[in-house]
C-alpha cells in the first residue's frame, strides 16, 4: 500500500539547471497538488490538478511545470533552477478537490546553490 | 489574498498538560482542516470540520469549526511525547481554493 511516492527525497541543483519532481499515487485518486514548505510560511499550492489532462495555477506557480498524462503521476518540472526555490517540496492526492481525505508524500527537500 | 493566522507559532509544554491552538482569519471558510507534520514527513489530517459550530473529537484531540467561520481551534488533552511535531490549520473557501496556516511547532519537555 504505497500511498503517494516522491522521489527523489534531496536535491541539490546548480543555479539554471533543469529538474523533474516525481509523484506517483496508486489510489485512483483524480485530485493531485504540489506545495513547497519554507520556514514560517505554511503550505503554499504551486500547481493542482483536478483529473487526467487537466491542470491549473496555484498560489506560486512561476518557474514550475505540470503536467498530467496518466491518473497516477503528477510530475513537476523546474525549468531554470533558482535559489528561491529552495525549499521542501509535497506532492498531495485526494478523491476530490477538497484535501479533507489528502494524502501527502514524505516530501523532496532541494537545495538550488 | 486570504491569510490565515495560526497561533502560537510555538509551544513549550510539560507532559501531561493540555494544549490549545487556533486559527483565525478575517475571510470566511466553508470546511477547516488540522493536520500535523512529523520531522522528515508530509502532513497527515488529523480532524476535518465541515460546519460552522461543529465540534469534533479524534482520541485526544478535540476541534471546533467557528460559529462566524472565520476561526478554528484545536486541543489536545494530556499531551505525550508523540504529540511532538508542527500543527497546521487549513481552510478551504467558497472557490475551494485551500490557505494553510504557518503552523504551531509544540515541544514537549521532559
Amino acid at each position: 500500500n504505497a500511498g503517494v511516492t516522491q522521489t527523489p527525497k534531496f536535491q541539490v541543483l546548480k543555479t539554471g539547471q533543469s529538474m523533474t519532481l516525481q509523484c506517483a499515487q496508486d489510489m485512483n485518486h483524480e485530485y493531485m497538488s504540489w506545495y513547497r514548505q519554507d520556514p514560517g510560511m505554511g503550505l503554499r499550492l504551486i500547481h493542482y490538478s483536478v483529473g487526467a489532462g487537466i491542470t491549473d495555477q496555484g498560489e506560486v506557480p512561476n518557474g514550475y511545470n505540470v503536467s498530467r498524462s496518466t491518473t497516477e503521476d503528477f510530475p513537476l518540472r523546474l525549468l531554470s533552477a533558482a535559489p528561491s526555490q529552495t525549499s521542501v517540496y509535497f506532492c498531495a492526492s485526494s478523491e476530490d478537490r477538497g484535501l479533507t481525505e489528502a494524502f501527502f508524500g514524505q516530501g523532496t527537500r532541494l537545495t538550488v546553490v | 489574498g486570504q491569510q490565515l493566522n495560526q497561533s502560537p507559532q510555538s509551544m513549550f509544554i510539560q507532559e501531561g498538560e493540555d494544549v490549545s491552538m487556533n486559527c483565525t482569519s478575517s475571510s470566511i471558510f466553508n470546511t477547516w482542516l488540522w493536520y500535523k507534520q512529523d520531522p522528515g514527513e508530509g502532513p497527515v489530517l488529523l480532524i476535518a470540520l465541515y460546519k460552522a459550530g461543529e465540534l469534533t473529537s479524534n482520541g485526544r484531540l478535540t476541534a471546533q469549526f467557528g460559529i462566524t467561520r472565520k476561526d478554528s481551534f484545536l486541543n489536545i488533552s494530556a499531551s505525550i511525547p508523540s504529540d511532538v511535531g508542527i500543527y497546521f490549520c487549513a481552510g478551504q473557501n467558497r472557490d475551494d481554493k485551500i490557505i494553510f496556516g504557518k503552523g504551531t511547532r509544540l515541544h514537549i519537555l521532559p
